[in-house]
């Protein structure tokens, strides 16, 4: 069964810093996809990482994807306070008659003045 | 707005009711998925369909049922309800079982059982 675990859960940082969101799965996959949550709100696509060494930037957020670690990392540069909100990774567990997303347990950002 | 419509957005229903949840999926997707959102929890992927049939099936307890309609769109039925039903469930969808899974969530039906 898959498990994808991400970490930290929840993470304050400073506006300006930079930090990582870490995303490590269990089983084989090279397809990972990165969401953002506001609050009550659904989930916004943000990422989608096909390949291994895969990485894709939009605005302060850059994602990667390692499929031989199984670790994907969601890093944020030069946060500000509009990046607040809960992100997801999630594994595409696909093959045979099926296909679906295995997601992470969240990361909630909390980025302060 | 991601194309995929679910309704209602906000449900309250009293222990042991049954509700039902529905979901119209993108134009042209033929997949769509269902997931549980809850506090302890997290976003659990409950069932699958494809084209009208059943392809995956998650943590969905015996009391949950879905299908999936000609017209494509998809409905969550919800029975003998507790209290600990409660929570923002997703219907998303995607276009095939070929290719990545890019999945489109739709706004979510909140569920309130007291």
């Amino acid at each position: 069964e898959l498990k994808v675990e991400q970490n930290p859960l929840f993470l304050s940082m400073q506006e300006g810093k930079n930090y990582t969101i870490y995303c490590n799965y269990s089983t084989t996959s090279d397809r990972l996809y990165w969401y953002r949550q506001d609050p009550g709100k659904s989930l916004e696509s943000l990422f989608v990482l096909l390949s291994n060494g895969a990485v894709k930037q939009e605005g302060r957020l850059m994602a990667s994807l390692d499929t031989k670690a199984r670790l994907s990392t969601l890093h944020i540069t030069a946060a500000v306070h509009d990046l607040s909100a809960t992100y997801f990774c999630a594994v595409d567990e696909y093959g045979g008659a099926t296909n679906k997303l295995i997601f992470g347990t969240g990361t909630l950002l909390a980025v302060q003045p | 707005d991601s194309g995929v419509t679910q309704t209602p957005k906000h449900l309250i229903t009293a222990t042991g009711q049954r509700v039902t949840l529905r979901c119209s999926p993108r134009s042209g997707d033929l997949s769509v998925y269902w997931y549980q959102q809850s506090l302890d929890q997290g976003l659990q992927f409950l069932i699958q369909y494809y084209n009208g049939e059943e392809r995956a099936k998650g943590n969905i307890l015996e009391r949950f049922s879905a299908q999936q309609f000609p017209d494509l769109h998809s409905e969550l039925n919800l029975s003998s309800l507790e209290l600990g039903d409660s929570a923002l469930y997703f219907c998303a969808s995607s276009a095939s079982l070929q290719g990545p899974t890019e999945a489109f969530f739709g706004q979510g039906t909140r569920l309130t059982v007291v």
